[in-house]
């Protein structure tokens, strides 16, 4: 079974640090992605990446940035957190060429910023 | 701009009845469409999913539709389940990438 485990499943963090959450998988997929999701607005992309030392920005990057040094780890930093940075942190990976794309989920890290 | 749209953020249903999910695109571009089903507290987990050039999908209690022209699909869980309660993104995606975008998730209640 493909495996995507997050660092922390909660994390609370104060106006202006640094924070970040780690993601790895263990089925040696070339794409991994990181989504934010909030009531009502779903899941929403904030950042992927093809392989290693690649990213492509998602639809929210702003306040955010990533890291892929290696192929099984995906990290995303916030430089200086903020309020509105309090959100589940889905993280997920998947393998080149799957037909549907079907991505594999880790169990979310919730952060609170107060 | 949400090109993926779920207009129903809840629904409730007595259990061994049908449970309809809706879901609306507005990108002619997406060529895979999926379901996702997540639980309290863990990540979503892969449902079922229906290619363009198909307008029906079914895997056991769940059957998924997909009118193109409309741009729509549906979710039909039949019976419906206490076990069922969760809620449930509709996911799309182009052919050539898998740049996948979400709606805002339907919550199904499924009452015993």
């Amino acid at each position: 079974d493909v495996k995507v485990t997050q660092s922390s499943r909660y994390l609370v963090k104060r106006t202006g640090e640094k924070v970040f959450l780690e993601c790895v998988q263990d089925m040696d997929h070339e794409n991994m992605f990181w989504y934010r999701q909030d009531p009502g607005l779903g899941l929403r992309l904030i950042y992927f990446s093809y392989d290693v030392k690649m990213k492509e920005k998602g639809d929210i990057p702003e306040g955010y940035s990533v890291s892929r040094e290696k192929k099984e780890r995906f990290s995303l930093i916030l430089e200086s957190a903020s309020t509105n940075q309090t959100s589940m942190y889905l993280c997920a990976s998947s393998p080149p060429g799957h037909r549907t794309g079907e991505l594999f989920f880790g169990e979310g890290s919730r952060l609170t910023v107060l | 701009d949400q090109q993926v749209k779920q207009n129903s953020p809840s629904l409730s249903v007595q259990e061994g009845r049908i449970s309809i999910l809706n879901c609306d695109y507005t990108n002619s571009m997406f060529d895979y469409f999926l379901w996702y089903k997540k639980y309290p507290a863990e990540g979503p987990t892969f449902l079922i999913s229906i290619s363009s050039i198909k307008d029906k999908n079914e895997d056991g209690r769940f059957t998924v539709f997909l009118n193109k022209s409309a741009k729509h699909l549906s979710l039909h869980i039949v019976p419906s389940q206490p076990g069922d309660s969760a809620v449930y993104f509709c996911a799309a995606r182009p052919n050539n990438n898998n740049d996948m975008r979400f709606g805002a998730g339907t919550r199904l209640t499924v009452k015993p």
